[in-house]
């Protein structure tokens, strides 16, 4: 079974600045499969990037995604006031899905 | 543009078994090559893939939780479910319904807006 260790647990940082969130795996995984996520309290979480570096619809140029193997980054250029939540990597393979423990960018 | 909507109990007492739905509008779960999930997220802590079931009925589990879990599905309806026995404090969650995008590498593109369920005695 896959394990996705993210790190760190949480980043401080203020707006404007770059955020930059790891996302491991405990083995080599094929990087069609790694998708990235943002959770606000009390909201669903909403798809950010799938296929380790693709925008889902309407999501906004600040982010990005990259990697491949075992190492995968979300990196967000610069930090707006409603990017601070929680973000998780999940990875799917063979009919089984995977979650990192999550990532909070918080308010520094 | 696709909907889905949890409804379930609330409150289960421990050793209860949980019953879901997910009602699925604006789509189908018979759709050929999706597949329609449950997810929970205990307070205060991460996402926790349940397990999901494809169009053709198809169940897949998480290997922690497979001998506890049942997940079918309703056609007629366009909604499937979740059930859950023996039911404990850990298993107190927010639990959403989700649907993976078989065209954006099975990543969850809708989801619910999530149930609390509160098991406690």
């Amino acid at each position: 079974e896959i394990v996705l260790t993210q790190s760190p647990g949480t980043l401080s940082l203020s707006p404007g600045q770059r955020a930059t969130l790891s996302c491991r795996a405990s083995q080599s995984v094929s990087r069609d499969y790694l998708a990235w996520y943002q959770q606000k309290a009390g909201q669903p979480p909403r798809l950010l990037i799938y296929a380790a570096s693709s925008r889902a619809t309407g999501i906004p140029d600040r982010f990005s995604g990259s990697g491949s193997g075992t190492d995968f980054t979300l990196t967000i250029s610069r930090l707006e006031p409603e990017d601070f939540a929680v973000y998780y990597c999940q990875h799917y393979v063979t009919s089984l899905w995977t979650f990192g423990q999550g990532t909070k960018v918080e308010i520094k | 543009q696709l909907q889905l909507q949890e409804s379930g109990p609330g409150l289960v007492k421990p050793s209860e078994t949980l019953s879901l739905t997910c009602a699925v509008s604006g789509g189908s779960v018979s759709t050929s090559s999706y597949y329609w999930a449950w997810i929970r997220q205990s307070p205060g802590k991460g996402l926790e893939w349940i397990g999901s079931i494809y169009y053709t009925e198809t169940t897949y589990y998480s290997p922690s939780l497979k001998s506890r879990v049942t997940i079918s599905s309703d056609k007629s309806k366009s909604q499937f479910s979740l059930s859950l026995t023996a039911m404990t404090a850990a298993d107190t969650a927010v639990y959403y319904c989700a649907r993976p995008n078989s065209y954006a590498s099975y990543s969850f593109d809708y989801w619910g807006q999530g149930i609390l369920v509160t098991v406690s005695s």
